[in-house]
Order: structure tokens, then sequence, then C-alpha cells
């Protein structure tokens, strides 16, 4: 697995309120990213991250933010939650060979 | 833009019969393609890279530059094949990202 975690599993939230996810890895791995996953869509790139502060957007990044102060966690936060945003978030790493691996992800509900 | 097309939602096929999902793509840089399975609400693990051109668990993949394809293949079908298939395209420069297309539900059935 990589040494990829992710907290919460599960969250059930209501709409307006902030939520943050975090990704947390253990082999010190430069690049992470977030993705969401829904139904029709398969897996959309929301931000990413090539290093401690320095963070890029993906192809679905409005109404996310990021942040990574250190190299293990890299936060996912919905400033504002909108029931467009319930999906199954997932964090991934890059290995030194170039491929991605993924956490177990996150089920977010927004009611 | 990159692109990747996974034309079927969902493939059925009978336990021993030969398998194969379609994914093609649309790049203008040389391509890196992967394909990666996602049992029940697990999380997605590494199944292929095409660089590597490895067998893992009785599937192949072949890349053809022509076809702008990367079909997944697999002679004999087992019920614990039944999974989510995902195609993805590796777009090297800023950030080695990658588009991921729709996905193909693998039904193996009895």
């Amino acid at each position: 697995d990589a040494g990829i975690t992710q907290s919460p599993r599960h969250k059930v939230t209501e709409t307006g309120t902030p939520v943050t996810l975090r990704c947390h890895q253990t082999e010190n791995h430069r690049y992470m990213y977030w993705y969401r996953q829904d139904p029709g869509h398969g897996l959309r790139l929301i931000h990413y991250s090539y290093g401690v502060k320095d963070t890029d957007k993906g192809e679905v990044s409005d109404g996310y933010s990021v942040s990574r102060s250190k190299t293990e966690d890299f936060l996912l936060t919905l400033e504002s939650a909108t029931s467009s945003q319930t999906s199954v978030y997932f964090c991934a790493i890059r290995s030194s060979r170039g491929e991605q691996y993924f956490g177990p992800g996150t089920r977010l509900t927004v009611t | 833009a990159q692109r990747v097309t996974q034309p079927e939602k969902l493939l059925s096929v009978f336990k021993g019969a030969p398998v194969e999902l379609k994914c093609n793509y649309s790049y203008s840089g040389s391509p890196e393609l992967f394909w990666y399975v996602q049992y029940s609400r697990q999380r997605l693990q590494l199944l292929l890279r095409h660089i590597s051109r490895e067998s893992i668990k009785g599937f192949t993949a072949d890349l053809n530059k022509g076809e702008t394809s990367f079909h997944l293949k697999k002679p004999f079908a087992q019920e614990e094949d039944s999974a989510m298939y995902y195609c993805a395209l590796l777009t090297t420069g800023g950030g080695n990202k990658l588009t991921f297309g729709t996905g193909t539900q693998l039904k193996v059935e009895l």
C-alpha cells in the first residue's frame, strides 16, 4: 500500500461547512496527488504537490484548496462544502519509478 | 489535449472466456500508459505499465501507437477478475499527471 493512509475514511457533513481531508505517507515521496472518483467520470485530478509548500491545480480544482507543510502530509480542504462535492476522494503518491500508488479513499457525503 | 477513452462501461463475460478491455488515447507526446484495477470499494491498484511489459494475474496489454490503443487482455477470465478497470495516460512535464478513462466494470459470470 506504499505507506499511504487517509483520514477520515468516511464523513457526512452539511452544505456550507468546511471540511479537511488528510493524506499521510511514510516513504518520503516528493509528489502527492488528490483525485475525486465519480461514476461516469473515472478519476479526476483536483490538486497535486511537487514538494513542501509547492502545489498546483488539476482538472477540477474549483472549490478546493490544498496545503503541504511537511513532506508526509497533504491536506485537501473544501472551504464551503456543496452537494456536488459528494464523492470518493483518493490520495496518491508518485514512486521513484514514476508509478502512482493510491490511498484507501475517503467517502464524503454532503447533505 | 490528452484524452483516454474506455468505450465500454460494463463488460460481462463467462468464466473461462477471453477478456479484452478496450482503451484508446489521444496525446501529442510519447505516451506512457497504465492499467489500474479497483476491487469493490477498495483502493486502486496498479495492474500494468506498458514499458515494463509484464504479465500480472494473467493480464497483458500492448501499446499500439498506430491505432493509439492499449487494450487489456486475458485469455481465460476468472471469477476473481470481476472489478473496475481504469486505463490511464501519463503526461510528462508539470507534475507527471495521470489522465484516467471513465473505467470499465468487468463482470465474470459462472
